[in-house]
């Protein structure tokens, strides 16, 4: 069985205290790695999809990386905006996608 | 706006009764899925169709049911509804890629039901 283990479960920043987010998995075949942000109240917003180990993916202050066993999520300078929740997910050779638990990302202005 | 939507935001109902929730995509996906986010915030797959067709059908019980009537509708109808069912669903859709991999899911807003 597909799995995925997140840490920290919860994590406070100050703005501009840049951090790393795990992401660790176990998988059948991997299909893709992803990572999505969620904000209370709304769905899941997708934020990066990685396939290979070595691949590596930004947008703004975001950095996803990927080896065999984990996936990093890098936040350089955040700012209060970037609080959320911060999913991993993986999806397998049985096409299903699993999550992990999630980090929630506190930035203090 | 192109989007996956779901109907209604918020439902309260009594233990017992039976509800439906609605979702459509317009972004010309051909899978879409159903999942349940717990009060712990873990998000878990229920279902999952492509092109109308039930591909995966996780350890749901029965009293739930998804019906697609075309591939931009996926709706989740739930029997005798019980007090453990309260949590966020959320419809996500996707496309298959080439080369085995699959395109990001995109997630409907989610739909809080309530079960008193």
């Amino acid at each position: 069985e597909d799995q995925v283990t997140q840490s920290p479960e919860a994590l406070r920043l100050q703005e501009g205290e840049s951090s790393s987010l795990n992401c660790s998995y176990t998988v059948s075949g991997l299909r893709g790695l992803f990572w999505y942000r969620q904000d209370p109240g709304k769905g899941p917003e997708f934020l990066f999809t990685l396939y290979s180990a070595g691949e590596e993916k930004e947008k703004e202050r975001l950095k996803a990386t990927l080896t065999k066993k984990e996936s990093f999520l890098h936040i350089t300078a955040p700012k209060p905006e970037d609080s959320a929740t911060y999913l991993c997910a993986v999806r397998g050779s049985n096409y299903k996608l699993t999550f992990g638990k999630g980090t929630l990302l506190t930035v203090n202005p | 706006d192109t989007a996956v939507s779901q109907t209604p935001k918020y439902l309260v109902t009594q233990m017992g009764n039976d509800k439906s929730i609605k979702c459509e995509q317009n972004l010309g996906h051909d899978t879409m899925y159903w999942y349940k986010q717990d009060s712990k915030k873990f998000l878990k797959i229920m279902f999952s169709y492509n092109n109308k067709e039930l591909i995966i059908n996780e350890t749901v019980p029965n009293r739930f049911s998804p019906k697609s009537p075309d591939k931009a509708h996926l709706n989740l109808h739930i029997n005798s509804l019980e007090l453990g069912d309260s949590a966020v669903y959320f419809c996500a859709s996707s496309q298959p890629l080439a080369s085995g991999r699959t395109g990001e899911q995109f997630f409907g807003p989610g739909t809080r039901l309530t079960v008193l």
